[in-house]
């Protein structure tokens, strides 16, 4: 079973468009994130929610949209795309407990190019 | 969260050890050292991690030096799977907030 599993694996979309990206983790854990790698292969955490709580916003712009429904669940909304939000976006979540020493385990990514 | 500094790239060859060093002088005392990595077109893969002690597992070994200024990340028989990029990362007691730096890109020939 995939511990973190993210849908769709690839997204094509054009400029002007809203497109969500689906999060799952099957691990019990408490906190799960959004990361985004760019082109220059830089990854930088968005967002962290902890027990459907936001506890990290890394000042990323209003078109984006978390939404945690449960623990267990973390969304990525994206209204009116833009060509620069082609990335590689990566689900994580980690432990019991927001607290270091827990590790924190990534999804397998989904790429998504906007034309 | 502590500034790591890596080795833009290193090369192994297939079987030898792989020793990852890596800089982390501002680190304070409750932050943790972790290791990551990226194979081609995949998600991080957690490596190992520590505070204070060496650790050792499945994966790869941790040696911290003991004032916590400097780690390597030993893997110990490098295969061709283990090119990819290596990242060390330090990350505080707080909210958990893995911070990536450049890494360093492991390759390993045969």
């Amino acid at each position: 079973d995939t511990a973190v599993s993210q849908t769709p694996k690839y997204l094509v979309t054009q400029m002007g468009n809203d497109k969500s990206i689906k999060c799952e983790q099957n691990l019990g854990h408490d906190t799960m994130y959004w990361y985004k790698q760019d082109s220059k292969k830089f990854l930088k955490i968005m967002f962290s929610y902890n027990n459907k709580e936001l506890i990290i916003n890394e000042t990323v712009p209003n078109r984006f949209s978390p939404k945690s429904p449960d623990k267990a669940h973390l969304n990525l909304h994206i209204n009116s795309l833009e060509l620069g939000d082609s990335a590689v976006y990566f689900c994580a979540s980690s432990g019991i407990g927001v607290r270091a020493g827990n590790t924190i385990y990534f999804g397998e990514g989904s790429w998504l190019t906007v034309v | 969260d502590a500034k790591t500094t890596q080795p833009t790239s290193m090369d192994c060859a297939e079987g030898r050890a792989a020793n990852l060093p890596c800089n982390h002088s501002t680190i304070s005392g409750n932050e943790y050292v972790y290791w990551y990595r990226q194979i081609h077109s995949q998600g991080p893969q957690y490596i190992i991690h520590g505070l204070k002690n060496n650790e050792t597992n499945e994966m790869a070994s941790l040696i911290i030096t003991e004032d916590r200024k400097s780690s390597t990340l030993i893997l110990p028989h490098a295969t061709l799977r283990d090119t990819a990029v290596y990242y060390c990362i330090g990350m505080n007691t707080g909210f958990q907030k893995l911070v990536f730096g450049t890494g360093t890109r492991l390759l390993v020939s045969p």
